[in-house]
């Protein structure tokens, strides 16, 4: 079965700082990756998403991340954040045809301070 | 397009009312579904639907039941609300083979 890992549930970066957090899945092939962002209130929106073929994916927003096979991870950067970041980010994982289900993790809520 | 609609946006519900929860999309996509999300458990899948007249039971589907009689809708039905059903409901889209999915803006349901 799939499944998504997000070992912090809340992390704190002063304004500018540089950002990782953590995505570890299980999945039996190769995954489709994705990130989302949840702002307090709204719904989720998609902020990158790994199918194949580079490993380094940009986003939006100024996000990358980076597929790791032989890690099975797929971790959110950003180099400087900002006061706007505060959201909360979801990672999941899903198949392609025949595998229609998309997984999530349990989030990371990010707070950003002065 | 608007992409993914939901209705309503809020609900407040006594214990032993039913309910339905509204979707819809205009973007023709084949799959939708529906997944709740509660603090600490991320977002969970209730039900799914691969296209008209088709749909299958995701990972918490007890005490929700769906169909799907158009492409374009996916009502969600709570049959006899329980205080354990209250969440933020979100309703999903997506092309079937290509796994992104596109959500609404949620509906927040309280069960008293």
């Amino acid at each position: 079965a799939q499944s998504v890992t997000q070992p912090d549930i809340h992390i704190t970066v002063s304004e500018g700082a540089s950002l990782e957090l953590r995505c570890n899945y299980s999945y039996g092939a190769t995954p489709y990756l994705f990130w989302y962002v949840q702002s307090p209130g709204q719904g989720l929106q998609l902020l990158l998403k790994y199918f194949s073929g580079d490993t380094l994916v940009q986003g939006i927003k100024g996000f990358e991340a980076e597929f790791k096979r032989s890690q099975s991870s797929f971790n959110l950067r950003k180099p400087s954040v900002h006061w706007s970041d505060a959201a909360e980010y979801f990672c999941a994982v899903g198949g392609g045809f025949g595998n229609e289900k998309l997984t999530f993790g349990t989030g990371t809520r990010l707070t950003i301070i002065p | 397009n608007a992409g993914v609609t939901q209705t309503p946006k809020f609900q407040v519900l006594k214990t032993g009312q039913s309910m339905t929860l509204q979707c819809a999309q205009d973007m023709n996509h084949e799959y939708m579904s529906w997944y709740r999300q509660d603090p600490g458990m991320g977002l969970r899948l209730i039900h799914y639907s691969v296209g008209a007249g088709i749909t299958d039971q995701g990972e918490v589907p007890n005490g929700y039941n769906v169909s799907r009689s158009t492409t374009e809708d996916f009502p969600l039905r709570l049959l006899s609300a329980a205080p354990s059903q209250t969440s933020v409901y979100f309703c999903a889209s997506r092309r079937t083979g290509l796994p992104e999915q596109f959500f609404g803006p949620g509906t927040r349901l309280t069960v008293l």
